[in-house]
């Protein structure tokens, strides 16, 4: 299917776990986001991707790796899960018009 | 930093009410985008603004574009329980980058 899609769609992880968030979008669109989206914050970028490997830290990189081997994939690790990066993730690809965004991924860390 | 405040935060109304959400900036952007997202799904876009005192429609949606290119408003006119959602402003950070508000959250009850 054409699109953005975001695997798992629910994830739950323990403290210090190493975990990854699967973007993939059909469009070949160069730019690609990562953005967490927390009560009262609104949508914060983490990491953004210009095209296959080259990537750049956002507003709130700090415990973030990405990496884009294909432009296709985004994956989104969190190395060592912490509390505070229980939210909800989403990735964007942006085309002519502006930003599509997938359906998200909700993240609990415990 | 950019920032976009969003007023008001939350909003309940009854179906057939007019309202106007408002998207404010110090800062001057180049277009601003507004989305809508739907519990369980990544914003959508509705409209993009990009001239000083540029006025969109949307069917019953209405954006306006702020004459300095700092503030945005969206009006909806005679709500119905369809648009609930969260509004989301979003002004251009540079080329490919955008900053989003911390939105409205807009229910209209039946």
């Amino acid at each position: 299917d054409a699109g953005i899609t975001q695997s798992p769609r629910y994830k739950i992880t323990e403290t210090g776990r190493q975990v990854t968030l699967m973007c993939h979008q059909t469009w070949s669109h160069s730019y690609m986001f990562w953005y967490r989206q927390d009560l009262g914050h609104g949508l914060r970028l983490i990491y953004y991707s210009a095209a296959a490997d080259i990537t750049d830290k956002g507003e709130v990189p700090d415990g973030y790796v990405v990496s884009r081997s294909k432009t296709e994939n985004f994956p989104l690790t969190l190395e060592s899960a912490t509390r505070s990066q229980t939210s909800v993730y989403f990735c964007a690809s942006r085309g002519q018009h502006g930003y599509t965004f997938g359906s998200g991924t909700r993240l609990t860390v415990v | 930093t950019q920032l976009l405040e969003q007023s008001p935060q939350f909003l309940s109304i009854q179906e057939g009410e007019n309202l106007t959400v408002y998207c404010n900036s110090s800062s001057v952007f180049s277009s601003l985008q507004w989305y809508r997202q739907e519990p369980g799904e990544g914003p959508v876009l509705l409209v993009t603004v990009v001239t000083g005192g540029e006025v969109k429609k949307l069917k019953r949606l209405t954006f306006q574009f702020g004459d300095a290119r700092k503030d945005s408003s969206l009006h909806i006119t005679a709500a119905q329980p369809g648009d609930t959602g969260l509004y989301l402003c979003a002004g251009a950070s540079g080329t490919y980058k955008y900053i989003f508000g911390t939105g409205t959250r807009l229910k209209v009850l039946a």
